[in-house]
């Protein structure tokens, strides 16, 4: 149980084109889902966090114009790099958090590895 | 200062070793306490979760918390090959879902 997937796995995209992550929660529903970037030999750093039904709430330093969230339902969210950068190269890798837990849990998806030329 | 410290390593060692990885944090905050095991180019998959202070134990991992020292510690026993991977901990407070705050990971790598 508690299997979150991402799609797609990699994705290369020229600069100034839009890419769209999806992370989904495969046999649980997840009213929070959270966003992450990570660098090669570094921590995940967190970029917003996606209620199902509002707006996403973002980190200190994370564009939301650039990085658009979206979570329709409780077991989808999206984020869309707009107008890509090399420097948006990174792994991006989300986490749902099951709804009825009561509990802290996060379960990570695979990650989305993006490489913009 | 970080909110959460944990040293990057590498470490290595011969299998069959126990390991011990460890974090400290400064936010008194924080009530739960997570273990995350990441193989190279995949997500974080949760290891071990513990609530306040005390011990868990789960097959060769237990995990334990001192909330008095703001010092959390992963043990591995009987290490296996397998094992090599990144383990990150993490950590959030008492107010919702659920931010966590990560550790910088520790790459572990056990030698057959």
């Amino acid at each position: 149980g508690a299997v979150v997937s991402q799609h797609p796995s990699w994705v290369i995209c020229k600069s100034g084109t839009s890419v769209k992550i999806e992370c989904r929660s495969l046999d649980f529903q997840a009213t929070t889902m959270f966003w992450y970037r990570q660098f090669p030999k570094q921590s995940l750093m967190l970029m917003a966090t996606s209620n199902e039904g509002s707006k996403a709430t973002y980190e200190q330093g994370v564009e939301k114009d650039k990085f658009l969230i979206n979570h329709a339902s409780l077991t989808l969210s999206t984020l869309t790099v707009t107008s890509a950068h090399p420097e948006d190269s990174s792994f991006y890798i989300c986490s749902a958090s099951p709804s009825t837990s009561g509990s802290y849990e996060q379960y990570f998806g695979p990650g989305t590895r993006l490489t913009v030329t | 200062q970080k909110e959460v410290e944990q040293d990057p390593g590498p470490l290595s060692v011969p299998e069959g070793a126990i390991v011990s990885l460890n974090c400290t944090y400064s936010n008194s905050a924080f009530q739960y306490f997570m273990w995350y095991r990441q193989y190279s180019r995949k997500g974080p998959e949760l290891l071990m979760y513990t609530y306040s202070s005390g011990n868990k134990e789960d097959g060769r991992f237990t995990a334990q918390v001192d909330k008095s020292s703001k010092y959390i510690s992963l043990f591995i026993r009987d290490s296996q090959p397998s094992d090599s991977a990144t383990y990150l901990c993490a950590m959030s407070g008492n107010q919702g879902a659920q931010k966590l705050v990560f550790g910088q990971g520790t790459r572990l790598t056990i030698n057959p």
